[in-house]
This record gives structure tokens, sequence and C-alpha cells, in this order.
């Protein structure tokens, strides 16, 4: 079956440090790759896709991800932590075909340390 | 609407006890997607719309759960018969279309079956 995984379900940063957070899934076959953020009591916010073309992703909020088929890998970075980013954070994939949903990995929680 | 809307946003009932759960998705977007998030989980997909019709059911855990979308806009998730194992944040999204373009989440209704 196709999953996704995450490793770590928890990662704690300094403020202004590097964030990575990793994702692989499994597939021969390039799906799409999505990262979702949710903030406490709300609905899943989209961060960044890769659909074709350009595997490095620039999305919102200064994030980015690239992909990279050969480690079948679509990591989450950010250069410098903010306060702000403190959240939990969601890869998922879409593989097509008949089916239309996303398969969602088990989520990150990213702290920030003042 | 500009946005996702889910109502209500709690639900708290009693074991046994019958409930609705509403989504009112982005207008125009044609495909519809319910998902539900447990404490500490990623999404798990339950069930998918394309215009009127259930387009892939298959993450529907059994048959206390069903969903309907008459009118290809307003979906209502119906639980029979609820066990407190359905307790969790049930997500609903709508994309103008397939997945691959990435979806709109409504901020959810948490159930807390009793």
């Amino acid at each position: 079956a196709q999953s996704v995984t995450q490793l770590g379900s928890h990662v704690s940063v300094s403020e202004g440090a590097l964030v990575l957070l990793r994702c692989n899934y499994s597939s021969s076959v390039p799906p799409y790759l999505f990262w979702y953020v949710q903030y406490p009591n709300q609905g899943l916010q989209l961060l960044l896709k890769y659909t074709t073309g350009a595997t490095l992703v620039k999305g919102i909020n200064g994030f980015e991800a690239e992909f990279k088929k050969s480690e079948t890998s679509f990591h989450l970075t950010k250069p410098s932590a903010h306060m702000s980013d403190a959240a939990e954070y969601f890869c998922a994939v879409f593989y097509g075909g008949s089916q239309g949903n996303l398969i969602f990995g088990k989520g990150t929680k990213l702290s920030v340390k003042p | 609407g500009a946005g996702v809307s889910q109502t209500p946003s709690n639900k708290v009932t009693e074991k046994g006890k019958y409930v609705e759960l509403r989504c009112d998705p982005i207008s125009g977007h044609t495909a519809l997607y319910w998902y539900r998030q447990s404490l500490g989980q990623g999404p798990e997909f339950l069930i998918y719309f394309q215009g009127t019709g259930a387009a892939d059911d298959s993450g529907l855990p059994n048959d206390r759960f069903f969903a309907v979308r008459p009118e290809g806009s307003v979906s209502t998730l119906k639980i029979q018969r609820t066990e407190r194992g359905d307790s969790a944040v049930y997500l609903c999204a709508s994309s103008s279309d397939r997945a691959g373009y990435g979806y709109t989440f409504g901020s959810g209704t948490r159930l807390t079956v009793v």
C-alpha cells in the first residue's frame, strides 16, 4: 500500500535555526506532493506543492521543499525559524488514477524555542 | 463562500446517538472530501465526491458511516449509533479539480462521544 512517512513526530529548534522536516513516500511513480500546516484548533493550510517541473518548490512563510525522486523524499526546510512557525506539519501525496484522495503522513509537531 | 465552512465546530453526543456533520464547500468546487483526524494522527480519508456522486467511499470504516451530497454542493456526513472510538476531528475539503492541485480545508468538526 502506498504510504507517507514523516521522520520524527516532534522536532524542536531554536528561533533563528534551520528547520528541517523529513518526508518520504513509497512509490515508484512520482506522485504529487504537498506540505500542509495546522495551527491549534484550526484546519489544514497548504504550504506548498509539487506537481511537475522544477523540483525545488517555494511556499508561503519562507518554507521550501525539494522533490528528490532518487530518494523518494520531499523534505521541508526553512533557513531561519520564527516563533510563529510552531505548529504541526503534514506531508501528503496524491497518486492520481481513479482515487481522488490525498494520503497523509502522521505529522511532525514543530516547537520553536526563544 | 470564501472558504470551506463546517458546522458545528464542536459536537458532544452520547454513545449510541445519531449525528450529522455539515460541510459547505467553496462555491463551484466539484470535488469534496471528508477526512477523519484522530488525536496525534494525520488525516485519514473517508469519502470523496465528484459532483453529487460518491466517487470513492473506500475509507468509510463501517456501515454506521454514510455521506451525501444531493445537489453537488453541501455535504452531510452521518454517523449512526455513535461509539466512543468515533471521537475525532472530522475535516472537509473541496477542490476545483482533482486533488493534484491541492484542497482547501475547513476548520473541522470536533466530535466527542461520551
